[in-house]
């Protein structure tokens, strides 16, 4: 066990629509990563967020955004919903330039 | 722009037959670079952190080495149970943005 807490673990969804993916970091832990793996992709970086301000941006799309709350537990918003946007969702968490620690995803299905 | 390369991408052993992962990469500001290990449906798991040229570092069955321009995971008798995606990440000077490389499948057969 990681430490990190990622919810839902499954989603089946509907193109067009628009869901929300938790996280929870590891206690003390500052910053959290997003990565979406999909089956013909690997980990693609997403977003990064230390201490809830924005720290580093990826190939995240517009449609999609994210944020880190004051108890550090953070949010990714996937909208407007298409099929490719099926996949994994990981999040991560690291204490300041140390290793990231991932969660067990959020798996997405979108028909 | 950084590109992190793996190989093979995926490789076939039986049980006790040692190998060796391959990462290359080319990262401005490298200042290390990380080794994990991914079962299927799961999150990668932490396995190494290497900073400097030359270091190694062991864990049961697997040692990873770095230079400046790549990193190799060698596993040594490996068992079933070391069945997985390993995936290596240079660490950069500045900036968080920890870009994975494609991961190479390793399945080891009785």
């Amino acid at each position: 066990d990681s430490g990190v807490t990622q919810t839902p673990k499954h989603l089946i969804t509907a193109t067009g629509q628009r869901v929300t993916l938790r996280c929870s970091p590891r206690s003390g832990d500052l910053s959290v990563y997003w990565y979406q793996q999909s089956l013909d992709q690997g980990l693609q970086f997403l977003i990064q967020y230390y201490n809830g301000e924005e720290r580093a941006k990826g190939n995240i799309l517009e449609r999609f955004s994210a944020q880190q709350f004051p108890d550090l537990h953070s949010e990714l918003n996937l909208s407007s919903l298409e099929l490719g946007d099926s996949a994994l969702y990981f999040c991560a968490s690291s204490r300041n330039t140390g290793e990231l620690f991932f969660g067990e995803g959020s798996r997405l299905t979108v028909l | 722009e950084d590109q992190v390369t793996q190989s093979p991408e995926a490789l076939r052993l039986q049980e006790g037959e040692s190998s060796s992962l391959n990462c290359s990469y080319t990262v401005s500001g490298l200042r290390g670079l990380f080794w994990y290990r991914q079962d299927p449906g799961k999150g990668p798991e932490f396995l190494f952190t290497l900073y400097s040229a030359g270091e190694e570092k062991e864990k049961e069955r697997l040692k990873a080495t770095l230079t400046k321009k790549e990193s190799f995971l060698h596993i040594t008798a490996p068992k079933p149970e070391d069945s997985a995606t390993y995936l290596c990440a240079p660490i950069k000077a500045a900036g968080n943005k920890l870009t994975f490389g494609g991961g190479t499948r390793v399945l080891v057969k009785p």
